[in-house]
């Protein structure tokens, strides 16, 4: 099982500020099968970011991700307000699928 | 437009049993693999289980084998989750998600979720 490591916990920026997110997993992920998701309180959850660095459906240019192998970032350019929730790391493509700890940015 | 809508969640006794609903709409239900995702109050989101095409591959993260049952029915669109000798630590909000195409085990798509409380 791959196991996925947030950090940090809790990220404090102000509008306008610039957001990196970091994953890393307990071991290789094949081909790049890591994807971030969204998620605003009392919401489901929302895919960002799949393939490592493919942005999904809607989602805005300010969000770019990157990495392979065991290191992932996520990067939030310039923070808008609706940014600020839970972020979530997930490797996919074998079982078992397991999602990081999540990130909170506030 | 696609839709998730979950069912069946409620409080149940440890060592109880429930099966929760996905009734699934706005897309080709029977061409897509299925998932359900559970988060515990407060906490991230854990894996829990998916099923393939024809419900002819299962799989189930370790914590549930055994006693979770994920099938589909493709002429109701819907998606099941049977959930027996539930413990305190089965207590969470269950998703039911969509696989994404172009990333074969993520997921596009998300229901709202429902929550099933386990408890004396």
């Amino acid at each position: 099982e791959i196991v996925l490591t947030q950090s940090p916990g809790t990220l404090s920026l102000s509008p306008g500020e610039r957001a990196t997110l970091s994953c890393r997993a307990s071991q290789s992920v094949r081909n790049n099968a890591l994807a971030w998701y969204q998620q605003q309180p009392g919401q489901a959850p929302r895919l960002f970011i799949y393939g490592a660095s493919a942005r999904a459906t809607g989602i805005p240019d300010r969000f770019s991700g990157s990495g392979s192998g065991t290191d992932f970032t996520l990067t939030i350019s310039r923070l808008e307000p609706e940014d600020f929730a839970v972020y979530y790391c997930q490797h996919y493509g074998y079982s078992p699928i397991t999602f990081g700890q999540g990130t909170r940015v506030e | 437009e696609v839709h998730l809508v979950e069912s069946g969640g409620g409080l149940v006794p440890p060592g109880g049993s429930l099966t929760l609903s996905c009734a699934a709409s706005g897309f080709d239900f029977k061409s897509y693999w299925m998932h359900w995702v559970r988060q515990a109050p407060g906490k991230g989101l854990v894996w829990v289980s998916r099923i393939g095409l024809f419900g002819t591959t299962t799989h189930y993260a370790d914590s549930v084998k055994g006693r979770f049952t994920v099938s589909r029915d493709d002429s109701r669109n819907t998606l099941y989750l049977q959930m027996s000798s539930l413990r305190v630590e089965d207590t969470a909000t269950y998703y039911c998600t969509r696989d994404f195409p172009g990333a074969h085990d993520a997921s596009d798509y998300w229901g709202q979720g429902t929550l099933v409380s386990v408890s004396s």
